[in-house]
């Protein structure tokens, strides 16, 4: 079974810093990898995924995550937050056999002041 | 495509009342999700359905919760009686199997039983 952990409940970051937000995950067999972006009363979107090949995924907002199948993170990084960036943000894990429950962590709040 | 749809967005009703939550998802996708999400406990699976058929209701919290799928296009979550501790977010999801491409979640229904 896997699992997802994001440790940082809550990240405050000050507009036009960089930021990471931690997801880690456990499984015994391979997975695939997304990182969803939920907005204030709406729904979650997904932001970017990682499946195969490079390991490094990039969003079309400038959000990054990179795959390190030795540290079994996927950490979502961005080098200069916006206000509009503010959001709760959930990583999230399937693996790639015949089961495609998506197994989603805690999230992670990220609150961008000016 | 107008994405994944649920019914109503929000709904207020009495302990002990039956509740009817609706989702139309994606056209083409086989495979339909019912998630809940609290503060508590965060995004918890309810239900998966692949082609109609349910597959997985382990997350189903007790025997007042039940979910069908009729057909391609139409999913319901039904709680009967409804209680307080039942007050959440409610999202569907749909997803084309083996397409790896995530989830496609709905807006949401937000539940209050009072």
């Amino acid at each position: 079974a896997q699992s997802v952990t994001q440790l940082d409940s809550q990240v405050p970051v000050f507009e036009e810093a960089p930021v990471e937000l931690r997801c880690n995950y456990s499984s015994s067999v391979s997975v695939y990898l997304f990182w969803y972006v939920q907005y204030p009363n709406q729904g979650l979107q997904l932001l970017l995924k990682y499946l195969s090949g490079s390991t490094l995924v990039e969003s079309i907002n400038g959000f990054e995550a990179e795959f390190n199948k030795s540290q079994t993170s996927f950490h979502l990084r961005k080098p200069s937050v916006h206000i509009s960036d503010t959001a709760e943000y959930f990583c999230a894990v399937s693996d790639t056999g015949s089961s495609y429950k998506l197994i989603f962590g805690s999230g992670t709040r990220l609150l961008v002041r000016p | 495509d107008a994405g994944v749809i649920q019914s109503p967005r929000h709904e207020v009703t009495e302990m002990g009342q039956e509740v009817t939550l609706r989702c139309k998802p994606i056209s083409g996708h086989n495979s339909l999700f019912w998630y809940r999400q609290t503060m508590m406990r965060g995004l918890e699976l309810l239900i998966y359905f692949n082609n109609n058929v349910p597959i997985d209701d382990s997350g189903m919290p007790e025997d007042r919760f039940s979910a069908k799928m009729p057909n391609a296009s139409f999913s319901t979550l039904k709680i009967q009686p409804s209680e307080p501790r039942d007050s959440a977010v409610y999202f569907c999801a749909s997803s084309l199997l083996r397409s790896n491409y995530g989830y496609t979640f709905g807006s949401g229904t937000r539940l209050t039983v009072v």
